[in-house]
């Protein structure tokens, strides 16, 4: 099992433009979540998903989007980057359950930056 | 809303025993995670507390407290890798996972 797999690993933006962050899973986690983290900071939640088809909007929202078609992938879209996005990004994933899903998988990030 | 409250920094010498406090404010309360993350990687799980009381795994326990809104990660036996960042998670009442700011553990020689 690969995991939780996230691409690509870098990434430098211009301001104004758009991209797709992928993410992936094999382990049929019906949970995903998209987290960023600044410098020094926590995990902020940006969207996450309780299974296909469904999706939510977490903390930190504005300037993103999400879908979910498939159980194994949950793409975050960034339409008009501004420097504000410059981050590293995780993609996460975790089965149901009370206690298991508890337990998050996550993807190796996505550094981003916006200049 | 939902908040998470942890020491920002703590030192502690190799081999030593070491507690990182957490305590949170939430609308709804399901339980409390703890992760670790090494500089420049991403976050791994370590344990979860449902129910008030220890939770032992290895030389890592967590502790819970659901009246006094607070929980502990307890490491023992420091080694130098331990030197990470420590966080608190807990999910909100529309089950959003919410992630403490973190706690900076350098371990010295």
């Amino acid at each position: 099992n690969a995991g939780v797999t996230q691409t690509p690993k870098f990434r430098i933006l211009k301001i104004g433009q758009s991209m797709t962050l992928q993410c992936a899973q094999d382990m049929n986690h019906n949970y995903m979540y998209w987290y960023r983290q600044d410098p020094g900071m926590g995990l902020k939640l940006i969207y996450y998903s309780v299974g296909a088809g469904i999706t939510d909007k977490g903390e930190v929202p504005n300037g993103y989007n999400v879908s979910r078609s498939t159980t194994e992938d949950f793409p975050l879209r960034l339409e008009l980057a501004a420097p504000s996005q410059t981050s590293v990004y995780f993609c996460a994933s975790s089965t149901t359950g009370l206690a298991t899903n508890e337990k998050l998988f996550f993807g190796s990030g996505t550094q981003l930056s916006v200049l | 809303g939902q908040s998470l409250e942890q020491p920002s920094e703590v030192t502690a010498v190799e081999g030593a025993i070491v507690q990182i406090n957490c305590t949170y404010q939430t609308s709804g309360f399901y339980g409390l995670s703890w992760y670790q993350q090494h500089d420049g990687g991403a976050p791994t799980f370590l344990s979860y507390n449902a129910l008030d009381g220890l939770e032992e795994t290895g030389r890592f326990s967590s502790f819970l407290s659901r009246s006094d809104s607070y929980g502990y990660l307890l490491l023992q036996e420091l080694q130098m890798k331990d030197s990470a960042s420590y966080f608190c998670a807990a999910r909100d009442s529309s089950y959003k996972l919410i992630f403490g700011s973190g706690t900076r553990l350098l371990v010295r020689p």
